[in-house]
């Protein structure tokens, strides 16, 4: 079993829609959990951290549920340049900074 | 804000030949930095962890004489790619913790190396 694991998607959405991603982690003790997007032939850039009390910046909303090792973004009112490839990273109990990538889920919004 | 550079940007080089990839961090110093490669639809996987000072830490699978990686100043960390075969071929990045914030997770990363082997 993959350590982080998400839908690759695509995800193809109009303008001004509301999609999900979901990401499941594998090691319960994992201690940091964050959402990066990567551009095309760019490096990724961290888009949130993710918190167990859910947090929210602008139209993105990012909830982690410890239980279920379950982490999830919400994006409201796509825009044109959110299309990328969101990645669902987690920072693992074996070492302090080192961080695992989800494989990523590709969204790209319609005009 | 945190700026990590890398050089070169992208390079094609003839199979048997080795390359060395440079991760500077411009306005910080790092303690840390770690070494990633990207294949083309698939995620990040780290290579390696470089500690300024000290040997690289490589993770499993990753020949540690195959790629150096070389960690000798507090702001560059290099990855040398070693008689490089064409299954080489990949997107490497790197990242470098702040030392000053190296309480954080924030990981900064430089913008990739785009190696091609022939």
């Amino acid at each position: 079993r993959k350590e982080v694991e998400q839908d690759p998607g695509p995800f193809n959405v109009p303008e001004g829609a509301t999609v999900a991603f979901n990401c499941t982690y594998s090691n319960s003790a994992s201690q940091s959990f964050f959402w990066y997007r990567q551009d095309c032939r760019k490096e990724p850039k961290l888009l949130m951290s993710v918190y167990s009390s859910g947090n929210e910046d602008g139209r993105f909303t990012a909830q982690l549920n410890r239980a279920s090792q379950y982490i999830s973004l919400l994006i409201r009112d796509s825009k044109l340049s959110d299309s990328a490839t969101y990645l669902c990273v987690v920072n693992p109990p074996r070492s302090a900074r080192q961080l695992t990538f989800g494989s990523g889920t590709q969204l790209t919004v319609l005009p | 804000g945190a700026v990590v550079s890398q050089h070169p940007s992208w390079v094609i080089c003839k199979s048997g030949t080795s390359v060395k990839i440079e991760c500077r961090s411009l306005d910080f110093q790092a303690t840390t930095m770690f070494w990633y490669r990207q294949f083309p639809k698939q995620s990040l996987m780290l290579m390696a962890t470089s500690n300024e000072g000290s040997k690289a830490t490589y993770e499993q699978g990753v020949e540690k004489d195959k790629f150096l990686i070389n960690h000798a100043s507090l702001t560059l960390s290099t990855l040398t790619v070693t008689s490089a075969h064409p299954e080489d071929s990949s997107f490497y990045i790197c990242s470098a913790i702040d030392r000053v914030v190296a309480s954080t997770d924030t990981q900064y990363f430089g913008p990739g190396t785009r190696l091609t082997v022939l």
